[in-house]
């Protein structure tokens, strides 16, 4: 297994532009979630998602969409890019919420400039 | 208002030594979870505490769930290098009834100096 993976590694964008994160997981997990990383603080949620068609937002959602069509795959869409969104993203699944561990991918480092 | 509060944020120690971090609360917690993040990676999961005065060993690491379960804290004995990292804690939150989100504590930054 694979776990789960995300696209891509690393991104800068300009100011204004727009871009979607990948992520996919081969776990069969029902919860799937975004999370951002900013320097010396903790992750913070933006979207998550308990199930294809179902998704909900998290504590720092505005600036960012989702959706998920299929269990496997939860992109993180970005539009018009600021340079608050500059963080490394993590995409998460885990098979139930509450005690269930969540399972990261490696993130994706992202700069606005 | 960050829910979870970790201490210390940074520690730096030597080779050998012992050091407690703690994750607190003055909200109860149905479980925590202790996460550990390497850089460039994502975090992964240590352990999961569910009852209240719970103590979990795993090798050199000690964790414990307060009697409250509002707080936590993690004792590792005789650091090694290998044991520099992020350390976070993570709770569920309850919302209309059901736990779908974690919330994560700010972290400590561990470095343990050969």
């Amino acid at each position: 297994n694979a776990g789960v993976t995300q696209t891509p590694k690393f991104r800068i964008l300009k100011i204004g532009q727009s871009m979607t994160l990948q992520c996919t997981q081969d776990m069969n997990h029902n919860y799937m979630y975004w999370y951002r990383q900013d320097p010396g603080m903790g992750l913070k949620l933006i979207y998550y998602s308990v199930g294809a068609g179902i998704t909900d937002k998290g504590e720092v959602p505005n600036g960012y969409n989702v959706s998920r069509s299929t269990t496997e795959d939860f992109p993180l869409r970005l539009e018009l890019a600021a340079p608050s969104q500059t963080s490394v993203y993590f995409c998460a699944s885990s098979y139930l919420a509450d005690r269930y561990p969540q399972y990261f991918g490696p993130g994706t480092r992202l700069t606005v400039l | 208002t960050q829910l979870l509060e970790q201490s210390p944020q940074f520690l730096s120690i030597q080779e050998g030594e012992n050091l407690t971090v703690y994750c607190n609360s003055s909200s109860v917690f149905s479980s925590l979870q202790w996460y550990r993040q390497e850089p460039g990676e994502g975090p992964v999961l240590l352990v999961t505490v569910v009852t209240g005065g719970e103590v979990k060993k795993l090798k050199r690491l000690t964790f414990q769930f307060g009697d409250a379960r509002k707080d936590s804290s993690l004792h590792i004995t005789a650091a090694q290098p290998g044991d520099t990292g992020l350390y976070l804690c993570a709770g569920p939150l309850i919302s209309s009834g059901s736990a779908r989100q974690l919330t994560f504590g700010s972290g400590t930054q561990l470095t343990v100096l050969p």
